[in-house]
């Protein structure tokens, strides 16, 4: 069966620091891995998805995912947070192999930026 | 190709009456999926839907509620005689028929029952 843990539910950063967003994930076939964003009272926008290409995945608004397999994680990262990264952040599996087109939402992390 | 369509955005209920909840999916995109949002929560899958078909209903409540994908219109997601415990955001989703792509989705509608 798929899911998704996302590690921490809540992350503070200050404004042009690091982020990390963790995400692990368990899946029985090949995973299609996707991190949403969803502003405050917002709908849902894509981030970045892994689909067996490059390990290494670049997404909007600088940030990235590397899908590692053998740690079964795909933690999102970016090198320098804005004040507008303040949103919550959703790492999504997506099994393609057992035919399925469900998408499994972990429980997200909410991205808090500090100026 | 206008993005995933949801009406109404906010919806108000009294308890007990019915609650319906539509979906216009990207165009070309013929499968559907309704998420379930609770203040403070991630997204709960609820439903996933073909055309004229339900695919996968296992995060669906057992009673009062439904959902549809008719050959012709919008997907509906139907709930009967409201509680307050289904006071949620509920976002639909669509994607095309194929794999390795992302689902795209609406903006939610804001159900509340009071």
């Amino acid at each position: 069966a798929q899911s998704v843990t996302q590690l921490d539910s809540h992350v503070s950063v200050s404004e042009g620091t690091p982020v990390l967003l963790r995400c692990n994930y368990s899946s029985s076939y090949s995973p299609s891995l996707f991190w949403y964003v969803q502003h405050p009272n917002k709908g849902l926008q894509l981030l970045l998805k892994y689909t067996s290409a490059a390990t290494l995945v670049k997404g909007i608004n600088g940030f990235e995912a590397e899908f590692k397999k053998s740690e079964t994680s795909f933690h999102l990262t970016k090198p320098s947070a804005h004040m507008s990264d303040a949103a919550e952040y959703f790492c999504v599996v997506s099994d393609r192999g057992s035919g399925t087109y469900k998408y499994i939402f972990g429980t997200g992390t909410r991205l808090k930026v500090l100026a | 190709n206008a993005g995933v369509m949801q009406n109404p955005r906010h919806l108000v209920r009294r308890r007990g009456q019915e609650a319906r909840l539509r979906c216009s999916p990207m165009k070309g995109h013929s499968h559907v999926y309704w998420y379930r949002q609770l203040p403070e929560e991630g997204l709960k899958f609820m439903v996933y839907l073909q055309k004229e078909n339900i695919i996968d209903e296992s995060g669906m409540p057992k009673e009062r509620f439904s959902a549809e994908f008719p050959k012709e219109g919008p997907s509906i997601l139907r709930i009967q005689q409201v509680v307050r415990g289904d006071s949620a955001a509920y976002f639909c989703a669509s994607s095309p028929p194929k794999l390795n792509t992302e689902a795209f989705f609406g903006q939610g509608t804001r159900l509340t029952v009071v």
